[in-house]
């Protein structure tokens, strides 16, 4: 139980694009998505939060007209990567959690994001 | 910065060694978790620790909680070359609603 999934596992774009990724939750609901980054040898740095059917909450630092986060079922939440440019390459993880799940988040296996 | 320490930064070791890495965090927490990740990987949950429990076994894996030190370790006993990876901690408060990562340990364990 508690499966996290995303979509896709890797892309590659060209810079300007927009690029859509997905975060499902596959046998629960989540009430609350979280959106992560990661560097290449660093850790994970929290990029925003989102709870299904409200505005996403950024951390400091966080574009959110770059990065647009929508929550907009139980089970699904996208983080779109606006006119893409190489510095935004990284990885990119989301978690999840369902009300009264103990305060444990479920990670997803991570979406590789290289832009050229 | 949101972060919070892990150290070593990266270990070494010989199969059949343990391995402990550090961890400490900045404010009170409600619980902190341990996480595996492998090269390009996602995050594989290892062990949780609440805030009232102060040390807590799976397996090879032994983690402490020191609360009044606002810090945590990760033991991991007759290591394994298929125990090299990153391992990372994961602070979580209550109110925040969001899990604040350390920096990370990489562990190599040479065959």
């Amino acid at each position: 139980g508690a499966v996290v999934s995303q979509h896709p596992s890797w892309v590659i774009c060209k810079s300007g694009t927009s690029v859509k990724i997905e975060c499902r939750s596959l046998d629960f609901q989540a009430t609350t998505m979280f959106w992560y980054r990661q560097f290449p040898k660093q850790s994970l740095m929290l990029m925003a939060t989102s709870n299904e059917g409200s505005k996403a909450t950024y951390e400091q630092g966080v574009e959110k007209d770059k990065f647009l986060i929508n929550h907009a079922s139980l089970t699904l939440s996208t983080l779109t990567v606006t006119s893409a440019h190489p510095e935004d390459s990284s990885f990119y993880i989301c978690s999840a959690r369902w009300q009264g799940a103990n305060n444990e988040q479920f990670f997803g296996p991570g979406t590789r994001l290289t832009v050229l | 910065s949101q972060q919070g320490e892990e150290d070593p930064q990266a270990l070494s070791i010989q199969e059949g060694e343990n391995a402990t890495m550090n961890c400490s965090y900045k404010t009170s927490i409600n619980n902190l978790q341990w996480y595996r990740q492998n090269s390009g990987r996602g995050l594989v949950h290892l062990i949780l620790i609440r805030s009232n429990e102060r040390e807590k076994h799976s397996g090879r894996l032994r983690v402490t909680l020191d609360t009044s030190k606002k810090s945590s370790s990760l033991l991991i006993t007759a290591s394994r070359a298929a125990d090299t990876a990153s391992y990372f901690c994961a602070s979580y408060t209550s109110g925040t609603y969001k899990y604040i990562f350390g920096t990370g340990t990489r562990l190599k364990v040479l065959a």
